[in-house]
This record gives C-alpha cells, structure tokens and sequence, in this order.
C-alpha cells in the first residue's frame, strides 16, 4: 500500500538557521512527488514537484527538494529559513498510472516554528 | 477565476442534518479532487472527477457521502445526515488533466457538526 512518512511532527529553527524537513514514502514504481505548504486557515500551496528529469528541484521561496530513489525519500531543503516560513509542511505522492492515478497520499505534515 | 474558490468558507450543523459543499475549479482545468482533512485522520483523498465522471469515488469514507459534478466545472460534495465524526476541514483542488499534473487547491469549507 502506498504510504508517506513524515517522521518530524514538529521541527523548531532560528530565522537564518538551515532547514531540512524529511520525507519517505513507500510506493511500487516511482510516484509523482510534491511538497506543498499551509499556513493557518489556508488551502495547500505547491512549494514544488518532482515529475521526471533532474533529481533536485527548485521550488519557489527559496526551497529545493531532492528525489533519492534508492532511499524513497525526496527531502526539502533552504539554506535560510525566514519567520515568514513558519507553517505546516506536506509531503504527497500521486500515481502515474493505475488504479489509483488522480489520487494524493499525503504524509501527516511537519510543522515549523521559526524563533526570531 | 484566478484560483480554486469554495463555499461556505465555514458550515456550523447540526447531526442529522445534510450539507451541501461547493467547490469552483480553476477555469479549463477537467480534474477536480476533494479531500478532507481532520486532525485524527490527515488528508485523505475522498473523491475525483475527469469532466463529470468520477473514475475513482473509493475514497468517500460511507454512503452518506456524495459528489456531483456538472457541466465540467463546479462540484458539490454532500454529506447526508451528518455525524460529530465528519467535522473536517474539506478541501478541493483542480488540474489541468489527471496525469502529470499539479493539483491546486482551494481555501477549503471547514464543517463543524454539533
């Protein structure tokens, strides 16, 4: 069954500070993957997406993603984390064919407080 | 319009009353999702449609629960004789088409039942 693990409920980082927030997931053929980002009371912004192609990609405000296969995990990254980021961060995978194309499995999210 | 748009933006019932949510998709996207967020359960995946037809509707979580979609463009999902347990945040997202593409979502309609 497909599955995401989000193993960090809760991460806290100083404004500057690096950030990594860690993401593996459990599939049978390499997924579509995303990260997207909710602030409160907000709707799922898409922060980037790996589909094909070049493993590390570049999403908008600063972050970057990196597919590793032979780990299942695509792990985001920024190198300076602003007070700004703080928020609720959400792995997902989608299918490319099958059954279950259409559908995302998310992972439980990693919220991430910024101290200033 | 500019983005995916829902209504209401919150729903305040009460058990064993339906509900009707509504969800307004991107302009020219076909896909359109719904998921539901609640604090017990994640995201879950409910339902999607590809123009009116729902291929996949193996994620509504019971037989109260169901969605319509019309002339390819706004959803309803509709819970009948709702329950304490389907309070969620219920969100919808739109695509260009099913395969390879992003799925964008709106604000959501948070659904309280008392």
């Amino acid at each position: 069954a497909q599955s995401v693990t989000q193993p960090d409920i809760h991460i806290t980082v100083s404004e500057g500070a690096s950030l990594e927030l860690r993401c593996n997931y459990s599939y049978g053929a390499t997924p579509y993957l995303f990260w997207y980002v909710q602030s409160p009371g907000q709707g799922l912004q898409l922060l980037l997406k790996y589909f094909s192609g070049d493993t590390l990609v570049q999403g908008i405000k600063g972050f970057e993603a990196e597919f590793k296969r032979s780990q299942s995990s695509f792990n985001l990254r920024k190198p300076s984390v602003h007070w700004s980021d703080a928020a609720e961060y959400f792995c997902a995978v989608g299918a490319r064919r099958g059954s279950t194309l259409g559908r995302l499995y998310f992972g439980r999210g990693t919220q991430l407080t910024v101290w200033p | 319009g500019a983005g995916v748009s829902q209504s209401p933006s919150n729903k305040v019932t009460e058990k064993g009353k339906d509900v009707e949510l509504r969800c307004d998709p991107i302009s020219g996207h076909t896909a359109l999702y719904w998921y539901r967020q609640s604090l017990g359960q994640g995201l879950e995946f409910l339902i999607y449609f590809q123009g009116n037809s729902a291929p996949d509707k193996s994620g509504l979580p019971s037989d109260r629960f169901s969605a319509e979609r019309t002339g390819g463009s706004v959803s309803t999902l509709t819970i009948q004789r709702t329950q304490q347990e389907d309070s969620a945040v219920y969100l919808c997202a739109s695509s260009r088409a099913v395969n390879e593409e992003t799925q964008y979502f709106g604000p959501g309609t948070r659904l309280l039942v008392l």
